[in-house]
């Protein structure tokens, strides 16, 4: 499968944990968004690589929440000090650039739940 | 400020029933329009795409969705459901003025097909 893949599925901490998140594009896509998506509501954008670069925050990600993609390769997402409110699933997604004109082809999201 | 409404949280149809799934939108500039389906169990997968020409376009499935730029809508069709068409279903919309092509998207729209 050559789909944007997502580690782990389900997360369990303990609240004021840290946790990381892993997301695997498809390979040639240099373009790799962050999204949560909380019950009954759709995903919310929380930020954006080009390649390497972290080009734009949401102001959703709060300064307990991190962000890299090294080697414009994979991404890890880290939330330290976990919080009630964290609870979510968070989805990656992916596109190839540079246009602009190309839908992004989601993961199957990491679900979060801290206690 | 940017938005996606979806004015019809939770449809029931029986199957064979025609669908339309309303979306509105609030964005500066031109815009790329989506639909998503989420499957239980499953990530976001794209059913459609409007970027630019003829506003009525075609998914898989047998979707299809109107761009009306008076209207700032982009309502999704089906002239028949069928008990697989069980999902919950996203509006997004994107474009060249957020620099990232970040999604906008609205709440989402549950469908159940009862057989």
């Amino acid at each position: 499968d050559t789909g944007v893949s997502q580690n782990p599925r389900h997360k369990i901490t303990k609240r004021g944990q840290n946790v990381t998140f892993r997301c695997d594009p498809i390979s040639e896509h240099n373009r790799l968004y962050w999204y949560r998506q909380t019950l009954g509501q759709g995903p919310e954008f929380l930020t954006y690589f080009q390649n390497e670069a972290q080009l734009e925050k949401s102001r959703l990600l709060s300064d307990r929440f991190s962000a890299e993609r090294p080697k414009g390769s994979f991404s890890t997402l880290e939330i330290q000090r976990t919080e009630q409110g964290d609870s979510a699933m968070y989805l990656c997604a992916s596109r190839p650039g540079p246009i602009g004109l190309a839908e992004q082809f989601f993961g199957p999201g990491t679900r979060l739940t801290v206690l | 400020a940017q938005s996606v409404s979806q004015h019809n949280h939770h449809v029931i149809l029986s199957e064979a029933a025609s669908l339309e799934l309303g979306c509105n939108y609030s964005y500066g500039g031109t815009v790329n329009l989506f639909w998503y389906v989420q499957y239980p169990g499953q990530h976001l997968q794209l059913l459609l795409k409007y970027f630019s020409g003829d506003p009525l376009v075609k998914g898989i499935k047998g979707f299809e969705a109107e761009f009306i730029k008076s209207k700032f809508s982009f309502n999704l069709r089906k002239p028949s459901v069928q008990w697989s068409d069980t999902a919950e279903y996203f509006c997004a919309v994107n474009g060249e003025s957020s620099g990232t092509y970040k999604y906008i998207f609205g709440t989402g729209t549950r469908l159940k097909v009862l057989a």
